[in-house]
């Protein structure tokens, strides 16, 4: 069954440490997809980064990055320098695909990572 | 561009009452899911539409139900409310509507609190 770890329930930094979220997923497709998602306290669901199954590479964005290691089944989220605003829960996900259902699928959400970022 | 809007904000129902929530997409998104957030069972997928058809749902009672019109814009229905249906539950759009698992946009989300 598909599943998405997010061991860390909840992280206290103080502001311009770096900090890491992990994730772990598990999946019987070759083909899926991971995402990060961040919700603030507003409640809406902030998409952060899709990385596709076959696509392993490292990315960067500003102070966001991510690790995707299949070998591991991690997809782990990296905030440099980070900053009283990146307080809020971040979520990883899994794509589900319906092999029942025309091109449909869904989220598989990680139970979510709260960050506090302290000033 | 707006965003996914969804109506109410905020609800408050008693035990056996129903409730019906809305959600406008992003314009041009044909496919709408819902998916329900409580603290104890976190995010779960509720179901998807995609032109009116609902493509896929999961393991929910049939007290929930959902339905999209021709203008995308879908509606979810929760009969004999519990008081266990207390949550916030979210609507996504997507542009794809193909499997490759485009990215999905959520409204704000309309929170229900049953008493």
């Amino acid at each position: 069954a598909q599943k998405v770890t997010q061991a860390q329930t909840e992280i206290s930094v103080v502001e311009k440490e770096d900090v890491t979220l992990d994730c772990v997923y598990e999946t019987r497709d070759t083909t899926y997809y991971l995402f990060w998602y961040k919700q603030p306290p507003s409640g809406e669901l902030v998409f952060l980064i899709r990385r596709n199954s076959f696509d392993e590479q490292n990315e960067i964005s500003g102070r966001y990055s991510w690790n995707f290691q299949k070998s591991t089944s991690s997809f782990n989220f990296t905030i440099t320098a980070s900053q009283v605003v990146d307080s809020a829960v971040y979520f990883c996900a899994l794509s589900e695909v319906s092999t029942e259902m025309d091109s449909s699928y869904k989220l598989i959400f990680g139970s979510g990572t709260r960050l506090l970022v302290r000033p | 561009k707006a965003g996914v809007t969804q109506t109410p904000r905020y609800l408050i129902k008693t035990r056996g009452q129903q409730v019906t929530l809305s959600c406008s997409p992003i314009s041009g998104h044909r496919s709408v899911s819902w998916y329900q957030q409580t603290p104890g069972q976190g995010l779960q997928f509720l179901f998807e539409y995609f032109s009116e058809t609902q493509r896929n749902k999961g393991n929910f009672p049939g007290r929930f139900s959902g339905r999209q019109f021709s203008n995308s814009r879908s509606e979810m229905n929760v009969s004999t409310l519990e008081l266990g249906d207390s949550a916030l539950y979210l609507c996504a759009s997507s542009f794809k509507a193909v499997a490759s698992a485009g990215e999905l946009f959520f409204g704000e989300g309309s929170r229900l609190t049953v008493l």
